[in-house]
């Protein structure tokens, strides 16, 4: 298995420009998520999914999107990027929704918005 | 509303030292608490969690955490520190959300750094 895998792993952006990261899992688990890491700030949750045609936003959403039409994929789309979204961004999917289960985290993407 | 307080953005021991991060959450129902380790570049992994079971949980690499539900604590210690072990070090504890009960709720995080 290769776990969750995120691309691209580096991206610079400037403001207004908007770009998709990607993010898939191949352990067919039902719960996937999102979260931006600032220094200082632990792990903020942006969106998360508990299945495919079903997402639902966490602490940070505003200026994201998501969707989720296979269990594999679940891509997060910046619509307008601003430099507060200067952070570093992973994926993470969870064999259940039960909150007993880990998660398992993606290597991250770090962005760059000039 | 749960959250999460880690004592300590930095902490420093020696190889061979003992080591405590230290965690205390607030949580209206009884929580699940969870440590993840993050080595430099890498997504996080998990340590360790307790759901109920034994209060004395043992994790990965010689990690152990005790749950103390009248301190509200979910200290990480392990006995003899490692250079290994140089890592960022995250608490959490799980919240229920409107489609399961499962939402993370993440401490500001723990450098651990060792000396040799």
């Amino acid at each position: 298995n290769a776990g969750v895998t995120q691309t691209p792993k580096f991206q610079v952006l400037k403001t207004g420009q908007s770009m998709t990261l990607q993010c898939a899992q191949d352990m067919n688990h039902e719960y996937m998520s999102w979260y931006r890491q600032d220094p200082g700030m632990g792990l903020r949750l942006i969106h998360y999914s508990v299945g495919a045609g079903i997402t639902d936003q966490g602490e940070v959403p505003n200026g994201y999107n998501v969707s989720r039409s296979t269990t594999e994929d679940f891509p997060l789309r910046l619509l307008s990027a601003a430099p507060s979204q200067t952070s570093v961004y992973f994926c993470a999917s969870s064999y259940s929704t039960a909150s007993s289960y880990e998660q398992y985290f993606g290597p991250g993407t770090r962005l760059t918005v000039t | 509303a749960q959250s999460v307080t880690q004592l300590g953005s930095h902490v420093s021991v020696s190889e061979g030292a003992l080591v405590l991060l230290r965690c205390n959450y607030s949580s209206s129902v009884p929580p699940y608490l969870f440590w993840y380790v993050q080595y430099p570049n890498q997504g996080l992994q998990l340590l360790l969690k307790y759901t109920s079971a034994a209060t004395l949980v043992k994790g990965i690499n010689g990690f152990e955490a005790e749950f103390k539900k009248s301190e509200t604590s979910f200290h990480l210690t392990k006995p003899s520190a490692h250079m290994s072990d140089a890592a960022e070090y995250f608490c959490a504890v799980s919240k229920p959300t409107l489609y399961s009960n499962y939402q993370l709720i993440w401490g500001a995080g723990t450098k651990l750094i060792i000396k040799p």
